[in-house]
């Protein structure tokens, strides 16, 4: 079964940090294009950032919000995705969810969603 | 930065065919996407590429794309249809994915 379960929300203080983390199963996570969508409570869906499979470049990309406070990193020997957040502000409290493309035949469409892991930053 | 305006709401009765707007500066020349999302879940995936319907997704889910204005239409419309629906593109210029605002759509 293709799955994506996060992981390692919780409660911070404003400017504090926080590394969520998304362990993938049931396809070939090395090969996967990773995104980090969120939405705050009552809100719309916004993209957060997306990491590249090594193979095509491994590189970064961040919505204008949280660049230069987060930090999308990749582990394929253990099929996981994380998400640093540093300087947190209580504009980031949301529900955090890790999505990829694995049944459709586009990188930039989100067909695998995990359940979400909420991040609160509040004092 | 790229921007994709949805109206707030759109009501429909069951049996009638809902239309979903997305408009978005010559969002024709780009790939649409559309999500379902029902409360406290994740979303789903139920248009790709304009037009095209993942796995499973019924038939009564399509997609337009053209000029200015993505439509995603949804035919003989159920109580379970009801949810919020998002679309999204991914802006090349900054290669960065983009969604739109969202819209309720209630079935009455």
């Amino acid at each position: 079964e293709v799955q994506l379960v996060e992981s390692g929300g919780g409660l911070v203080k404003p400017g504090g940090s926080l590394r969520l983390s998304c362990a993938a199963s049931g396809f070939t996570f090395s090969n996967a294009w990773m995104s980090w969508v969120r939405q705050a409570p009552g809100k719309g869906l916004e993209w957060v950032g997306r990491i590249k499979s090594k193979t095509d470049g491994g590189t970064t990309d961040y919505a204008a919000p949280v660049k230069g406070r987060f930090t999308i990193s990749r582990d394929d020997s253990k099929n996981t995705l994380y998400l640093q957040m540093n300087s947190l502000k209580t504009e980031d409290t949301a529900v955090y969810y890790c999505t990829t493309a694995v049944g459709v035949a586009t990188r930039n469409a989100f067909d695998i969603w995990g359940q979400g892991t909420m991040v609160t930053v509040s004092s | 930065s790229y921007v994709l305006t949805q109206p707030p709401s759109v009501s429909v009765a069951p049996g009638q065919t809902a239309r979903i707007t997305c408009g978005g500066n010559n969002i024709g020349s780009k790939s649409v996407h559309w999500y379902q999302q029902k409360p406290g879940q994740a979303p789903v995936l139920v248009v790709y590429d304009d037009s095209d319907r993942p796995s499973g997704i019924p038939e009564r889910f399509s997609g337009s794309n053209s000029g200015n204005t993505a439509t995603l239409t949804i035919s003989r419309v159920e109580a379970g249809d009801e949810a919020d629906y998002y679309c999204q593109v991914w802006d090349s210029s900054s290669d960065l994915g983009v969604f739109g605002g969202g819209t309720k759509l209630t079935v009455l």
